[in-house]
């Protein structure tokens, strides 16, 4: 297993497009996040999955802002009608359980709205 | 909520000892984590404390005191390839378990000096 992989590693879409991102986590990992990460900033979280479930979203995820994990093995964050307050990197992680003290994370999906 | 408070930047020369604080607020807490990440890269997960007392792996050592909700991160024997990011992070807690999901502070960009 490689790691965690994210797909595409950068995105650049004029405002109002729609972009979906996927994330491949390491295979026997359940646990499965996503954070955003703006320059000079750490992550901040968005949501995480159990498997297929999607347990908690942050404030953050707006209306806008969907995710799945389909089948509970990769899963695609999906922004609508972007607007450049978007811009940032979208970084996936995961995790086999939430006492696992460490989390594997990608490389991070860049977006830039023009 | 959560909050976490580290320096913004340290800058060290090669073979030098720096330590990295942090102090946290947060409603739940499930042990403090540490994380690297260089320029474009991924974070890494350098170690996790969630006892009062010192963890040492290798040239990086990580100290929780949770009476004062502080902790600290010491890189010793510098390197340039040191020069990177380091993260302070909490876990959550979410009606009375932990989700695993992480608080990242702001980050201390490490410059190392030859």
């Amino acid at each position: 297993d490689t790691g965690v992989s994210q797909d595409p590693r950068h995105k650049i879409t004029k405002r109002g497009q729609n972009v979906t991102f996927r994330c491949d986590p390491i295979s026997e990992h359940n646990r499965l996040y996503w954070y955003r990460q703006t320059l000079g900033q750490g992550p901040e979280f968005l949501t995480y999955f159990q498997n297929e479930a999607q347990l908690e979203k942050s404030r953050l995820l707006s209306d806008r802002f969907s995710a799945e994990r389909p089948k509970g093995s990769f899963s695609t964050l999906e922004i609508q009608r972007t607007e450049q307050g978007d811009s940032a990197m979208y970084l996936c992680a995961s995790s086999f359980r939430p006492e696992n003290t460490e989390a594997f994370f990608g490389q991070g999906t860049r977006l830039t709205v023009v | 909520g959560q909050s976490l408070e580290q320096p913004s930047e340290v800058t060290a020369v090669e073979g030098a000892i720096v330590q990295i604080n942090c102090t946290y607020q947060t409603s739940g807490f499930y042990g403090l984590s540490w994380y690297q990440q260089h320029d474009g890269g991924a974070p890494t997960f350098l170690s996790y404390n969630a006892l009062d007392g010192l963890e040492e792996t290798g040239r990086f050592s990580s100290f929780l005191s949770r009476s004062d909700s502080y902790g600290y991160l010491l890189l010793q024997e510098l390197q340039m390839k040191d020069s990177a990011s380091y993260f302070c992070a909490v876990r959550d807690e979410y009606r009375g378990s932990t989700l695993g999901r992480l608080y990242f502070g702001r980050g201390t960009q490490l410059t190392v000096w030859p």
